[in-house]
């Protein structure tokens, strides 16, 4: 079945630094999304990737989906604080997310 | 307007026994999910039901059976509890079927002993 991978697995900067998650799909994706958990907390939906070689930015957050629509991959420039979480990327399957396994990021201030 | 709600928030049960969990979609959305949260893992896809119909049903064992009402609002059953279902169970709604965002609950904590 389809597969998503997602990688690193944890990542700890120092407040300032960058940040960069990466996500591959054992299949050809329709679409990617991004959702952000905060430690104890639920997915929050992030953004929607649609387009081969689409790249959209939110602040400091730039998402970007291959052109083979198999990767995405998430920067996040100058990290704060309030960044910490685990960031998923999700495949989606005519409505059925299939999940990374998350990079939790930890940002020492 | 509120969010979507799942109860309980957190429930205890015993091995062998069997659960029900509720979700109340965002108005107006006619898409609810179901997913299972192994602490340390991504969501995992148990259940997709859009207009009371289901459309997608996850690698799951057949203890697991959920359903839509006419109102949309879910139920997830869980019946012969395993140890390893404990989990943190999410349930998402949506305008449509696919290719939209995913507004998540709060979740059921549901621990097995």
């Amino acid at each position: 079945g389809q597969q998503v991978m997602q990688i690193p697995q944890y990542q700890h900067v120092q407040e300032g630094e960058d940040f960069t998650t990466y996500c591959n799909s054992s299949t050809t994706l329709s679409n990617i999304q991004w959702y952000k958990q905060r430690p104890g907390g639920h997915p929050v939906f992030l953004i929607q990737l649609v387009k081969s070689g689409e790249v959209k930015k939110q602040k400091r957050l730039t998402f970007q989906f291959g052109e083979a629509k198999k990767n995405s991959s998430l920067h996040i420039t100058a990290t704060q604080t309030t960044d910490v979480g685990t960031y998923f990327c999700a495949g989606d399957n005519t409505g059925k997310l299939i999940f990374g396994q998350g990079t939790t990021l930890q940002v020492k201030p | 307007d509120a969010g979507v709600t799942q109860s309980p928030t957190h429930l205890i049960k015993t091995r062998g026994q069997h659960v029900t969990l509720r979700c109340s979609p965002i108005s107006g959305h006619k898409s609810v999910s179901w997913y299972q949260q192994v602490l340390g893992q991504g969501p995992q896809f148990i259940f997709q039901y859009y207009e009371k119909e289901e459309r997608g049903r996850g690698n799951f064992p057949d203890r697991f059976s959920a359903r839509q009402f006419p109102n949309y609002s879910s139920e997830l059953n869980v019946n012969a509890l395993l140890l390893g279902d404990s989990a943190l169970y999410l349930c998402a709604s949506s305008l449509i079927s696919g290719g939209t965002e995913a507004f998540f609950g709060q979740g059921t904590r549901l621990t097995v002993v």
